[in-house]
């Protein structure tokens, strides 16, 4: 069975500075790991997803992921945060069957401060 | 259609009613997936179809939640005799089958509230 765990349920930055958001997960098979934005009253859009070719996976608006297969990790990473960052991030895994169940993790709101 | 559909938006109702909740998934889309999300928390997996396989109904929370799906198109999530701790955003999405790396799109979810 698959699944992910987000450390921090809330992570506040000052406009500028780095973002870490961090997901782990655990998976019997190769998984395939996504990152989901959800931005205040508006739905869940893809970020980016990890799929074998890169352990380094750049995404929209600035963000990026590394695959790191030794510490069952994939992190969320932006240089320096902007205001309109301010939202729930969501890691999500899929285990390496044809298809199968997307599983999400708790989810980590970002704060932006000014 | 250009994306996943939900219906009502908004749904209120009484404790101990019933409600359906409807998903159009975008054309050609195999896979079809409902989630439950609580205020403040994450996306609780309820139900997986694919295509004409059997569907994964291990996050269903109990015997009165059941879903259906006429072949590859429209989905019914019913709750049976709600309750108020039922009170959450339905979200549905879908995506193509073929590799498990596909994105999955997001409706806009159906917010339930159960008083």
């Amino acid at each position: 069975a698959q699944s992910v765990t987000q450390l921090g349920s809330h992570v506040s930055v000052s406009e500028g500075a780095l973002v870490l958001l961090r997901c782990n997960y655990s998976s019997s098979v190769p998984p395939y790991l996504f990152w989901y934005v959800q931005y205040p009253n508006q739905g869940l859009q893809l970020l980016l997803k990890y799929t074998s070719a890169a352990t380094l996976v750049k995404g929209i608006n600035g963000f990026e992921a590394e695959f790191k297969k030794s510490e069952t990790s994939f992190h969320l990473t932006k240089p320096s945060a902007h205001m309109s960052d301010a939202a729930e991030y969501f890691c999500a895994v899929r285990g390496g069957n044809q298809g199968g169940k997307l599983i999400f993790g708790q989810g980590t709101e970002l704060s932006v401060k000014p | 259609g250009a994306g996943v559909s939900q219906s009502p938006s908004n749904k209120v109702t009484e404790k101990g009613k019933d409600v359906e909740l409807r998903c159009d998934p975008i054309s050609g889309h195999t896979a079809l997936y409902w989630y439950r999300q609580r205020l403040g928390q994450g996306l609780e997996f309820l139900i997986y179809f694919q295509g004409n396989s059997a569907p994964d109904k291990s996050g269903l929370p109990s015997d009165r939640f059941s879903a259906e799906r006429t072949g590859e198109s429209v989905s019914t999530l019913t709750i049976q005799r709600t309750q108020q701790e039922d009170s959450a955003v339905y979200l549905c999405a879908s995506s193509l089958a073929g590799h498990p790396n596909t994105e999955a799109f997001f409706g806009q979810g159906t917010r339930l509230t159960v008083v």
